[in-house]
């Protein structure tokens, strides 16, 4: 079974301030994806990383994925308090598993204005 | 709005009864999913579809729970005789079919049908 570790689990902060937020697996992904959930509603895709190594950035979010394509990490600069949110990150499996996605728990962002 | 629909958004139900979910994937979707999310946690996958077949389903998805996508378009998710342990929200999601590399395949989903049994 694929499993995604994500920490912090919670996190608060002040408005300005930077943060990452890491995804952690021992298996290794073909691609892995970020999600934002509001409350009471479904995740939106932020963005997907296929590439071992590969940095994508989305305004102040940066997204990087390991090189062993097992971990990946989010991280957001100057933080806004529209920024908070459920972060998920998900892993896409290979070969026939390719159309599941394996969901970490989530990290829960507070900015605090 | 061409997005996911699910319907019912929220529904209470009592112990033993039976629920029905319907989703409506966006139109040239042929893939559809279905995902389990409890409080605190991140969402599980339950089943797949292709077109109308169902191509993969978890163990999660007990002898209680049955998908169907019928006609290839919309999916209902039915849960028998309820219990206290399905109270979760049910997401659904589609996407096109996934050629590689998967970066160009988004998978869309729906706002969530929330479900709790009392």
């Amino acid at each position: 079974t694929q499993l995604l570790e994500q920490s912090p689990q919670f996190l608060s902060i002040q408005e300005g301030e930077n943060l990452t937020v890491y995804c952690n697996s021992s298996s290794v992904f073909s691609s892995l994806q970020w999600y934002r959930q509001e409350p009471g509603e479904g995740p939106v895709l932020l963005v997907t990383v296929v590439t071992g190594g590969e940095v994508k950035k989305l305004k102040r979010l940066t997204f990087q994925f390991g090189d062993a394509r097992k971990d990946s990490s989010l991280h957001i600069t100057a933080a806004q308090t529209g920024d908070t949110g459920l972060y998920l990150c998900a892993g896409v499996g290979t070969g026939a598993g390719s159309y599941q996605l394996t969901f970490g728990k989530g990290t829960k962002l507070s900015v605090i204005p | 709005d061409t997005g996911v629909s699910q319907d019912p958004r929220h529904k209470i139900t009592k112990r033993g009864q039976n629920v029905t979910f319907r989703c409506d994937p966006i139109s040239e979707h042929n893939r559809l999913y279905w995902y389990r999310q409890t409080l605190g946690q991140g969402p599980e996958f339950l089943t797949y579809f292709q077109n109308e077949a169902q191509l993969e389903k978890s163990r999660l998805l007990s002898d209680r729970f049955s998908a169907e996508r019928p006609k290839g378009s919309f999916s209902t998710l039915e849960i028998q005789r309820t219990e206290q342990g399905d109270s979760a929200m049910y997401l659904c999601a589609s996407s096109s079919h996934a050629g590689f590399p998967f970066s160009g395949n988004t998978i869309y989903f729906g706002e969530g049908s929330w479900l709790t049994v009392v």
